[in-house]
């Protein structure tokens, strides 16, 4: 069945420190793959999204890039602030098996000065 | 612009008894989701509403939890005779899209169950 395999962390870098987490994911159709982010007593926000294979979403100086070929979507940054502290989860949508999404187990990220 | 609301956000409740949660789409949005999400993990899927229609519900929902969503806009989730292991965070999501459409889900901030 489908699933997303994040790594793990939690994850701790100095601000303006390069920034990936990975992701892997397994599914049966074609996906859609997503990352969410949730700040600290916050709900679930998109972070940035990618529909079909070597499309790159990006926002906020994220980006990610679907990979099919090695099923990935890597999230990275260039330089982190104190501000990015929060949980990243990776997602996946495949129409083939439903509309639910399918989550990762959520990576914790801490920016320090 | 108004987002996904939850209410309660917080509730506290003893083993056995019953728990009803409302969730309050983006209106424009046909699709509404509801997951669980405990410690330490990513949200799980435990059903999904197109309007009024429940199109899918997850085996992790056991029979003593229904949802509604009768006039296709809010919706509610209700637990009965709650157990300890019940204790998560209730998310709701809402999207806009048709038949075989990838879409953006949009969370709401949760509803965070203990049941003691």
């Amino acid at each position: 069945g489908d699933s997303v395999t994040q790594m793990e962390g939690p994850v701790t870098l100095s601000e303006e420190a390069f920034l990936t987490i990975n992701c892997t994911y397994t599914a049966t159709g074609y996906p859609s793959l997503f990352w969410y982010v949730q700040y600290p007593g916050e709900g679930l926000q998109l972070l940035l999204k990618a529909t079909k294979a070597d499309d790159k979403g990006s926002n906020k100086g994220f980006e990610a890039t679907y990979r099919k070929e090695t099923t990935s979507f890597h999230l990275e940054k260039g330089s982190v602030q104190v501000s990015d502290s929060a949980v990243y989860f990776c997602a996946l949508s495949d129409p083939d098996t439903g509309n639910q999404f399918y989550f990762g187990t959520g990576t914790s990220l801490t920016v320090i000065p | 612009d108004t987002g996904v609301s939850q209410n309660p956000r917080h509730k506290i409740t003893k083993r056995g008894q019953n728990v009803t949660f409302r969730c309050d789409p983006i209106s424009e949005h046909n699709r509404l989701y509801w997951y669980r999400q405990t410690l330490g993990q990513g949200p799980e899927f435990l059903t999904y509403f197109q309007n009024e229609a429940q199109l899918e519900k997850s085996r992790l929902l056991s029979d003593r939890f229904s949802a509604e969503r009768p006039k296709g806009s809010f919706s509610t989730l209700e637990i009965q005779r709650t157990e300890q292991g019940d204790s998560a965070m209730y998310l709701c999501a809402s999207s806009l899209g048709d038949r075989g459409q990838q879409e953006t889900q949009y969370f709401g901030p949760g509803t965070r169950l203990l049941v003691l």
